[in-house]
């Protein structure tokens, strides 16, 4: 069964820390693809990134970066020097193996990052 | 504006009621999914549409839920007999054909169900 599992609940971090959100996925597929979406106090989520089983090229927009590594089955997602803007609550998600788009998301991480 | 609109934002009811959500998707985007995110729970899949295509129903938790989607456009799923545990919120999404394979999708700022 696939599933994403967001250990952390809650971050609370000072603007300007870095901080990293960890993902971990679980899939028997050999063809997949993972995203981060942003749902920010509006509600409405954001897309943010989606990446492939077959390319664990790092990547970076920014200030954010993202740690694609299959041999842990992890989707890291880090932030640097952290805004107040960027407090929202942070999904990974995993798609499903068919071609409908339906996705399997986390619980979801919230990140607080204080003045 | 050109998002996914849903409404209501916010619906307060009593247990037993029935319920109605409405989404209406980015115009051209023909496929249409429904989430529901409970506290602490993450998001999860409750139906999908895609164009003509019979609905994928598999994620809808029991016969008291159900959705349509008249004319490729808008949809609304309604809950029957509302418990307290339905209380949530409702996120609609769509996003065009094009992009099925991409996991892009727009999402609404939901509808929050509360059951008294």
């Amino acid at each position: 069964a696939q599933k994403v599992t967001q250990a952390q609940t809650e971050i609370s971090v000072v603007e300007k820390e870095d901080v990293t959100l960890d993902c971990v996925y679980e899939t028997r597929d050999t063809t997949y693809y993972l995203f981060w979406y942003k749902q920010p106090p509006s509600g409405e989520l954001v897309f943010l990134i989606r990446r492939n089983s077959f390319d664990e090229q790092n990547e970076i927009s920014g200030r954010y970066s993202w740690n694609f590594q299959k041999s842990t089955s992890s989707f890291n997602f880090t932030i640097t020097a952290s805004q107040v803007v960027d407090s929202a609550v942070y999904f990974c998600a995993l798609s499903e193996p068919s071609n409908t788009g339906k996705l399997i998301f986390g619980q979801g991480t919230t990140l607080q990052v204080k003045p | 504006g050109a998002g996914v609109s849903q409404s209501p934002s916010n619906k307060v009811t009593e247990k037993g009621k029935d319920v109605e959500l409405r989404c209406d998707p980015i115009s051209g985007h023909t496929a249409l999914y429904w989430y529901r995110q409970s506290l602490g729970q993450g998001l999860e899949f409750l139906i999908y549409f895609q164009g003509n295509s019979a609905p994928d129903k598999s994620g809808l938790p029991s016969d008291r839920f159900s959705a349509e989607r008249t004319g490729g456009s808008v949809s609304t799923l309604t809950i029957q007999r509302t418990q307290q545990e339905d209380s949530a919120v409702y996120l609609c999404a769509s996003t065009p054909s094009r992009k099925l394979n991409t996991g892009e999708l727009f999402f609404g700022e939901g509808s929050r169900l509360t059951v008294l």
